[in-house]
């Protein structure tokens, strides 16, 4: 299997411009994360769905994130409009199963808001 | 709340000494214990977990790790570490009841030749 795969790979926004962030995670697997990491704040959990579904949204810093799983292949999180605070590189994740399962990483998306 | 400290912020390392990473964590429950590896510029990966059974675990690349439930502890170890496991290492936790995995807040490893 290619992994989870995430794109953009970098991205150099201007602040105020609306930035998608794409993620198709492994066949198979019902789980997604998206996480946000910054030397400030660590490794946060931002959104996670099951079965494209969303569960816990609680990680989401405010209403410019949106998160979407349209189909099983495929999700998106969404910042409009964007801010210099929002640089920070976006992990997503998928998993197969319950909560003993480890969780697949992609490479991420650097983002800079300028 | 879950919860998981990593108390260094980086641990330094000569070449072919034993190597350890300390995690203790907070959770309701049995906890589900993870440490994932990130190199420069790359994503996280999974190292090894704990879910139940041995309190030793034998993960990928050498490393090992012991839960220890009275001390609430899951230290990462290396018997002999190499210049290549040098990078930022995490460990995090999952409760029982739901899916979402806790972070500390990272050790970065620098093993000098």
């Amino acid at each position: 299997d290619a992994g989870v795969i995430q794109s953009p790979r970098h991205e150099v926004t201007e602040m105020g411009q609306e930035v998608t962030l794409r993620c198709k995670p492994i066949s198979g697997h019902d789980y997604l994360f998206w996480y946000r990491q910054t030397m400030m704040r660590g490794l946060e959990l931002l959104i996670y769905f099951n079965n494209n579904v969303p569960i816990d949204d609680s990680g989401m810093p405010e209403d410019r994130f949106s998160a979407k799983m349209p189909n099983a292949s495929f999700s998106t999180l969404k910042i409009q409009p964007s801010e210099p605070r929002d640089s920070a590189v976006y992990f997503c994740a998928s998993s197969l199963g319950d909560r003993g399962h480890r969780e697949y990483f992609g490479e991420g998306s650097w983002l800079t808001v300028v | 709340a879950q919860s998981v400290a990593q108390p260094e912020d980086q641990v330094n390392v000569a070449e072919g000494n034993p190597l350890t990473v300390k995690c203790t964590y907070s959770v309701s429950g049995n906890p589900y214990l993870f440490w994932y590896v990130q190199y420069p510029n790359r994503g996280l990966q999974f190292l090894l977990k704990y879910i139940t059974g041995d309190n030793l675990v034998k993960g990928s690349y050498g490393f090992e790790a012991e839960f220890n439930k009275s001390q609430t502890s899951f230290h990462l170890k290396k018997p002999s570490a190499l210049v290549s496991d040098s990078a930022l290492y995490f460990c995090a936790v999952r409760d029982g009841a739901g899916n979402k995995l806790t972070f500390g807040g990272g050790t970065r490893v620098l093993v000098k030749p």
